[in-house]
């Protein structure tokens, strides 16, 4: 069974551009999560998407935003980037409703120069 | 806010010891309690997880333990092995009627097992 799995893995982008982070989650899964891991900083919590719909988001400007297409694969946008972007994007996903175990993607790295 | 404390930041033992990681959640509705294990350039990988209406689970060489009335709770892993070194980080969420969707996770503590 194929695990979750993020493109690109790394992405250079300049400072004011715009980059769109890619996620397949596990087959059968419906939810997904994006989550920043900024050095030394931990895993931050981004986005939920389940079913489709934007069920939560975490402490982040509107310029990070996403969205989950009907084949449950996700998309995060980050608009305006910021040097303090820079971090990996790490995605997972579970079954959904009140499942429990999140299973994470390997990530794709992001610099803003 | 919610908020998860984690300790140490860094642990190095001896092969064979034991090693503990400590957190500490601040949101007394949280009922789910996953420990994540991410090796250098790679996933975070659940290795095991508790809900809140047990104390106690053991897999093989780790345990977990949570103490719901001091919103506190602990990985164990006995007979420690190189292999085990890593960045392990304790997560705390709430999942219900009202499911938030998100893992609020500790800082992350640097295991490193000596040979």
């Amino acid at each position: 069974e194929a695990g979750v799995t993020q493109s690109p893995t790394h992405l250079i982008k300049t400072r004011g551009q715009q980059a769109t982070l890619r996620c397949s989650p596990i087959s059968g899964h419906t939810s997904v999560y994006w989550y920043q891991q900024a050095l030394g900083l931990g895993l931050q919590f981004l986005l939920w998407y389940d079913e489709g719909e934007e069920r939560n988001r975490g402490n982040f400007p509107p310029r990070f935003s996403g969205r989950q297409f009907p084949n449950y694969s996700s998309e995060l946008n980050v608009n305006a980037l910021e040097l303090e972007d820079s971090a990996l994007y790490l995605c997972a996903s579970s079954l959904g409703g009140f499942n429990t175990e999140a299973f994470f993607g390997q990530g794709t790295r992001l610099t803003v120069v | 806010g919610e908020n998860v404390e984690q300790h140490p930041s860094t642990l190095s033992v001896q092969e064979g010891d034991s090693a503990v990681i400590k957190c500490t959640y601040s949101d007394s509705a949280s009922n789910y309690f996953p420990w994540y294990k991410q090796e250098l350039g790679k996933r975070p990988q659940l290795i095991i997880d508790i809900r809140s209406n047990v104390g106690e689970k053991k897999d093989q060489r780790i345990a977990v333990t949570l103490n719901k009335t001091a919103k506190h709770f602990s990985l164990h892993i006995t007979e420690t092995q190189p292999e085990d070194s890593a960045v392990y980080f304790c997560a705390a969420s709430y999942f219900g009627s009202s499911n938030t969707g998100k893992l609020i996770f500790g800082q992350g503590t640097t295991l490193q097992v000596k040979p």
